[in-house]
């Protein structure tokens, strides 16, 4: 299958720092990109689409200014956490959905903010 | 709206025994797709199985198939040979027309020596 790779893995910050968080597919071109956030032995909660050249759709509940998507190329989408605080606290992952509309997804990155 | 419910939160098998997993879902769209989806310890989502909607024959993929029985809404999935790597969470997952995906609450399997 597809390759995602997800960096870092794990970063600690400090409240009110920022941390950027890197998605990338390797052997496909992704027009389309995903970001979710996997709470303790929870599902999968999707927190916005990333699409190539234009502005993430972003689901309800999630702050757009807080979780800042870019993807600017076909290959790379970035999740920016800004300001963190503790309750930003999390795994993020993301996935990448490929021409036949599956979605590989990254290893992911534990959060933690002191 | 799409709905997937996994009603087994947890199982277990023995090494090399069968076991099945349930998955039922929800929608009024007429083409969609499911996914079987691994998380094993490591947190890596790992694709297992998938099935389009409109195909009748179910989705085979070495020791994994699935049972899907659309008129019920049913999409179970089979471990055949369990192996001790199998030993992950299992979440099912649902994709329409919006290219999300909707996932269950996922069955934490544990295969057993």
């Amino acid at each position: 299958g597809a390759v995602v790779s997800q960096h870092p893995s794990r970063v600690i910050c400090k409240s009110g720092t920022s941390v950027k968080i890197e998605c990338r597919s390797l052997d496909f071109q992704a027009t389309t990109m995903f970001w979710y956030r996997q709470f303790p032995k929870q599902s999968l909660m999707l927190m916005a689409t990333s699409n190539e050249g234009s502005k993430a759709t972003y689901e309800q509940g999630v702050e757009k200014d807080k979780f800042l998507i870019n993807h600017a190329s076909l290959t790379l989408s970035t999740l920016t956490v800004t300001s963190a605080h503790p309750e930003d606290s999390s795994f993020y992952i993301c996935s990448a959905r490929d021409t036949l509309g599956i979605q590989y997804f990254g290893a992911g990155t534990r959060l933690s903010v002191l | 709206a799409q709905t997937v419910t996994q009603s087994q939160p947890e199982m277990s098998v023995q090494e090399a025994e069968t076991v099945t997993l349930s998955c039922t879902y929800d929608t009024s769209e007429s083409n969609y797709y499911l996914f079987w989806y691994k998380q094993p310890p490591s947190r890596q989502m790992i694709l297992v199985i998938r099935q389009e909607a409109y195909k009748q024959q179910n989705a085979t993929e070495n020791r994994f198939s699935v049972n899907f029985q659309k008129a019920a809404k049913s999409f179970s999935l089979k471990i055949s040979d369990s192996q001790l790597g199998d030993t992950a969470m299992y979440f099912c997952a649902l994709r329409g027309g919006s290219e999300k995906l909707v996932f269950g609450k996922g069955t934490k399997l544990t295969v057993n020596p």
